[in-house]
């Protein structure tokens, strides 16, 4: 079945660490994004790539950074200059923009 | 600017009873729109979409929803709710005009369904 795979489920990051969340797609799909969901605040923007090769910064991209070298992967490294990286990330994919995002099952990101 | 407002954070209603989610939304265009559902620890799932044509729209597991170009809104509906759709609700629109592809989210509506 096609889909979009985020791993890993649960990622703890230390002081002053990079950590590198993935998102692969199946979907054959264009476009991907990045979402950060904290309690109460719904989904904000961190960065979206329409083609292999090119990507915007979204509403809150500072302190992450993607690439998009292949068309089914789209990368996310929160850098340590994200003072407050708790939270859950959801990948996304859509094929065009009539049609809806596929979703990821998150990854969880929390402070040890 | 675009945004969408989902004014209600939290829908409490009983099983078998008719549930209504409230979104409003504002784009400089016309609007794609959108309704997803998350369960715990999920992803969103895609319920229903608005593009074109009917203004009653209906989609996944019983749910429908009506655009409303005039108030602006697009309000989720299911005529007889179930404990099973008891989650977050999103709304989520998409200028049809604009060159980018990004969808703006509302923040949410915690949906409860009692027995």
């Amino acid at each position: 079945d096609g889909g979009i795979t985020q791993s890993p489920k649960y990622l703890f990051r230390k002081e002053g660490q990079n950590v590198t969340l993935s998102c692969e797609q199946n979907l054959n799909h264009d476009a991907m994004y990045w979402y950060r969901q904290d309690p109460g605040q719904g989904l904000r923007l961190i960065y979206y790539s329409q083609i292999v090769n090119d990507f915007q910064k979204g509403d809150i991209a500072e302190g992450y950074s993607v690439s998009r070298e292949k068309k089914e992967s789209f990368p996310l490294t929160v850098t340590s200059a994200q003072k407050n990286p708790t939270a859950f990330y959801l990948c996304a994919s859509t094929q065009s923009f009539n049609q809806p995002q596929h979703f990821g099952d998150g990854t969880r990101l929390s402070i040890l | 600017a675009q945004s969408v407002a989902q004014p209600e954070d939290q829908v409490k209603v009983a099983e078998g009873n008719p549930l209504t989610v409230k979104c409003t939304y504002s784009v400089s265009g016309n609007p794609y729109l959108f309704w997803y559902v998350q369960y715990p620890n999920r992803g969103l799932q895609f319920l229903l979409k608005y593009i074109t044509g009917d203004n009653l729209v209906k989609g996944s597991y019983g749910f429908e929803a009506e655009f409303n170009k005039s108030q602006t809104s697009f309000h989720l509906k299911k005529p007889s709710a179930l404990v099973s759709d008891s989650a977050l609700y999103f709304c989520a629109v998409r200028d049809r005009g604009s060159t980018l592809g990004r969808l703006y989210f509302g923040r949410g509506t915690q949906l409860t369904v009692w027995p």
